[in-house]
């Protein structure tokens, strides 16, 4: 299917732990972004990248690593996860700087 | 560094009524302006984006918002509202486009029958 899946969709886990999210398109978009969404901070940008191999921090990105092997794959990894990292994370892409964004149904990740 | 502050984070208004959502921005360059909504349990999705040209700018589903370099403004109206406008609203600036976009905190529209 066209367009920018995320997985998995709902995800529980302890802190302390390692998780990967993952995020897909298939549009070739040169740009990818994670940000996160919380209640009263709206969306803030973790971690975004412009092509393959280059990735630049956002607003709030201690504690989360990306990689960007390949155009179309972009995974967010929190390495040690924190209650305070239980968000709403989407991930989205675009053909260029300042472009529309195409969000991801995004991945509700619940810290306990 | 851009920002935007989006006021009310909740409106309510009447089946039928005007639809008036505020959002001011700051930026040192011209800005790249957008209103994207959110459906309960969805990603984003674009409503209406400000780029260059005419100030006034139309998008889906009736909305229609209108770029105020004097005032830093881009509110966005929808001149009746309806039951399926219901959602979450959310203002994004990029500095000339040139910057990833930067969200406000969004403003969650309530329509009563």
């Amino acid at each position: 299917d066209a367009g920018i899946t995320q997985s998995p969709r709902y995800k529980i886990t302890e802190t302390g732990r390692q998780v990967t999210l993952m995020c897909h398109q298939t549009w070739s978009h040169s740009y990818m972004f994670w940000y996160r969404q919380d209640l009263g901070h709206g969306l803030r940008l973790i971690y975004y990248s412009a092509a393959a191999d280059i990735t630049d921090k956002g607003e709030v990105s201690d504690g989360y690593v990306v990689s960007r092997s390949k155009t179309e794959n972009f995974p967010l990894t929190l390495e040690s996860a924190t209650r305070s990292q239980t968000s709403v994370y989407f991930c989205a892409s675009s053909a260029g700087q300042g472009k529309v964004l195409f969000f991801g149904s995004g991945t509700q990740l619940s810290v306990l | 560094a851009q920002s935007v502050t989006q006021l009310g984070s909740h409106v309510s208004v009447s089946e039928g009524a005007l639809v008036l959502l505020r959002c001011n921005y700051s930026s040192s360059v011209p800005p790249y302006l957008f209103w994207y909504v959110q459906y309960p349990n969805q990603g984003l999705q674009l409503l209406l984006k400000y780029t260059t040209g005419a100030t006034l700018v139309k998008g889906i589903n009736g909305f229609e918002a209108e770029f105020k370099k004097s005032e830093t403004s881009f509110h966005l109206t929808k001149p009746s509202a309806h039951m399926s406008d219901a959602a979450e609203y959310f203002c994004a600036v990029s500095s000339s486009g040139n910057t990833p976009l930067v969200f406000g905190k969004g403003t969650r529209l309530s329509v009563i029958a």
